[in-house]
């Protein structure tokens, strides 16, 4: 497809159970963000993928929180142990990796922890 | 590091007046500034953008920013509302740090918009 996509779109998990959250970037896009977007709190980062470089991790609110992206496409965010707090939804973007470009975000993956 | 202040996290105006969104960020370095709007149900989808050259910026529906440099702001502005116009709206910065380049965002405006 031409835009980012991210599945599932809708997930209920238990307190305690690992979710893993997965986003397809635009093909050609060395660039890719997660963020989380909690009502009232806009767009927190989380992490950033730039091509083969070292992953940008400050953003990881705690260890419990880990992303990989394999042959520099396809990104998956791994929530272990969930907490409810951990319920928000999930936005992954892309974009080129040079200044002067935009993100494109899909359309995010709403976790409800039970 | 980079942070950005949306000042108006709730506007209701009614169809026809002129609207403006504060936007102040903080960023000692070039910057690329950006307006995201997101409606009801659908993701996020950029407004307008600010790279370089002319600081007034023209965006999707009639909608347009302008970077005052020495205010840091990027104000956004549209002189004739619609009820079509009822989103949320995210200012974004993004500097150079060290060859990354992450977009920050402000909390948002929900802006709803009475026929």
């Amino acid at each position: 497809g031409a835009g980012v996509s991210q599945s599932p779109s809708n997930k209920v998990t238990e307190k305690g159970k690992d979710v893993e959250l997965r986003c397809d970037p635009i093909s050609g896009h060395t660039a890719l963000y997660w963020y989380r977007q909690s009502l009232g709190q806009g767009l927190e980062f989380l992490i950033y993928f730039q091509g083969n470089s070292a992953p940008d991790k400050s953003g990881l609110p705690s260890d419990r929180f880990s992303a990989e992206r394999t042959g520099g496409s396809v990104s998956t965010l791994t929530i272990q142990r969930t907490q409810q707090e951990d319920s928000a939804v999930y936005l992954c973007a892309s974009s080129l990796k040079y200044m002067n470009t935009e993100a494109f975000f899909g359309q995010g993956t709403r976790l409800t922890v039970v | 590091a980079q942070s950005v202040s949306q000042h108006n996290h709730h506007v209701i105006l009614s169809e026809a007046a002129s609207l403006e969104l504060g936007c102040n960020y903080s960023y000692g370095g070039t910057v690329n500034l950006f307006w995201y709007v997101q409606y009801p149900g659908q993701h996020l989808q950029l407004l307008l953008k600010y790279f370089s050259g002319d600081p007034l910026v023209k965006g999707i529906k009639g909608f347009e920013a302008e970077f005052i440099k020495s205010k840091f702001s990027f104000n956004l502005r549209k002189p004739s509302v619609q009820w079509s116009d009822t989103a949320e709206y995210f200012c974004a910065v993004m500097g150079s740090s060290g060859g990354s380049y992450i977009p920050t965002f402000g909390r948002g405006t929900s802006l709803i918009v009475h026929p």
